[in-house]
This record gives C-alpha cells, structure tokens and sequence, in this order.
C-alpha cells in the first residue's frame, strides 16, 4: 500500500463549487504539505503543517484553507473554486527537520479542473 | 528567504550522452539540497540529497551531484543518460533549522531520445 495517499486522483468542477482534496499518510509523520504544480513553476507551497495544532500559510495559501483532522489526515480546500486554481495538487509528508534533511514523501497527485 | 534557480527548462539529448543540469540557490548560510525526479504521470521521488559531508553526493539510478558552496550551486550529472531517465528534475533546498520548508525550482523537462 502506498505510503501517502491522495482522495480523489482527478476532478473536474465547475466555478464557485467548494472542492476539498483529502490526503492520507501512514509513515507516522508529524509533518505534512500541500503543494501545487503549473507547468513552468515548479511546486508552490499552499499551506503546511508541523504538528497537528500548527497550521502554517506558505507561498500560495489565498483562495486555500486547510484542516489537520490528524496525524495522518491533511485536507486542503477549495471554498469557491476559480479557472485559475486548476493545477496538480500534491500532498506530502516528512519528518522532523534539522541537520540530517527533510526528505518529503509525495502522495500520487490530484489533478483539478475548474470549468 | 531562500530561491533556487534551475538554468535549463528543457534539455533534449540522445541516449548515451552525458547530462548536467544546473542549480543554484540563494541563501548564505547552511543549507540541505535535493534533486527530485517526476516521471511522466507520477509523484515526486527523491533522487539525492546534501547536508553535510562530501560534496559529492550519489544518489540512485546513476545520478550524482556535486554541492559546491562557493558557487551557491548544485548541478545534477549522469554520465550516459538512457531513454528511462525521460522525466522532469526539480532541485530543492532548506535550512536546517527543524523549521524550515522546502522551496523548490521550476523544474527542467529532460527528453531522452532513443
């Protein structure tokens, strides 16, 4: 099974729904990311989570909320979805950081269309 | 605030050839770096990693990277690329404070042509 899970893999909605994409992990990290994709800009960082009563905003977090309902759930939503929210949306997770590394684990991705 | 840069957005070479992708990050105290890899359709992987030690740094499936901290740089090379290694390649870089986040390139498209 895999580590870092991703509910649901594709979605195709239409401007001004609310959308909420579910992340799950079972490799016992306190840490965990929502990342976005666009072709050209890499990854951008939305919203992160250190432990499960830190709630952090990173780069991208306008028109994102997030919930850590555990430490294995991580839910980024989407309160009224626009066109120009449509990306690739990657959850991943890592231990604690510091000298040794923060290698982040990457769920399989969800792909989002806002119509 | 940290940034990296990754010169090249897309390199196209034939099978065999020798790849070097180019990073550079801007941040002047100690850093870790990483080397992801996105194959098509899939999630992100980590290829390699620096955070202290040698500066060349070997990772899986033939890659290896060199960390040169005069530079700000840490170029991604393979001697002899194969037509499997079609992906695209992020590098990524964060302090080693407990508390810092990942800040990543744009990545660069690599397409191996057999």
């Amino acid at each position: 099974d895999a580590d870092v899970t991703q509910t649901p893999r594709n979605r195709i909605t239409k401007t001004g729904k609310r959308i909420m994409l579910e992340c799950s992990q079972t490799k016992g990290h306190d840490r965990m990311y929502w990342y976005r994709q666009d072709p050209g800009l890499g990854l951008r960082l939305i919203y992160y989570s250190f432990d499960v009563k830190d709630i952090n905003k990173g780069e991208i977090s306008d028109g994102y909320s997030v919930s850590r309902q555990a430490q294995a759930k991580f839910s980024l939503s989407l309160e009224s979805a626009i066109p120009n929210q449509t990306a690739l949306y990657f959850c991943a997770t890592s231990g604690t950081g510091g000298i040794g590394g923060d290698e982040q684990f990457f769920g399989p991705g969800t792909r989002l269309t806002v119509l | 605030a940290q940034s990296v840069s990754q010169h090249n957005h897309h390199v196209i070479l034939s099978e065999a050839a020798s790849l070097e992708l180019g990073c550079n990050y801007s941040y002047g105290g100690t850093v870790n770096l990483f080397w992801y890899v996105q194959y098509p359709g899939q999630h992100l992987q980590l290829l390699l990693k620096y955070f202290s030690g040698d500066p060349l740094v070997k990772g899986i499936k033939g890659f290896e990277a060199e960390f040169i901290k005069s530079k700000f740089s840490f170029n991604l090379r393979k001697p002899s690329v194969q037509w499997s290694d079609t992906a695209e390649y992020f590098c990524a870089v964060n302090r080693p404070s407990g508390y810092s986040t990942l800040t990543f390139g744009k990545g660069t498209m690599l397409l191996v042509s057999p």
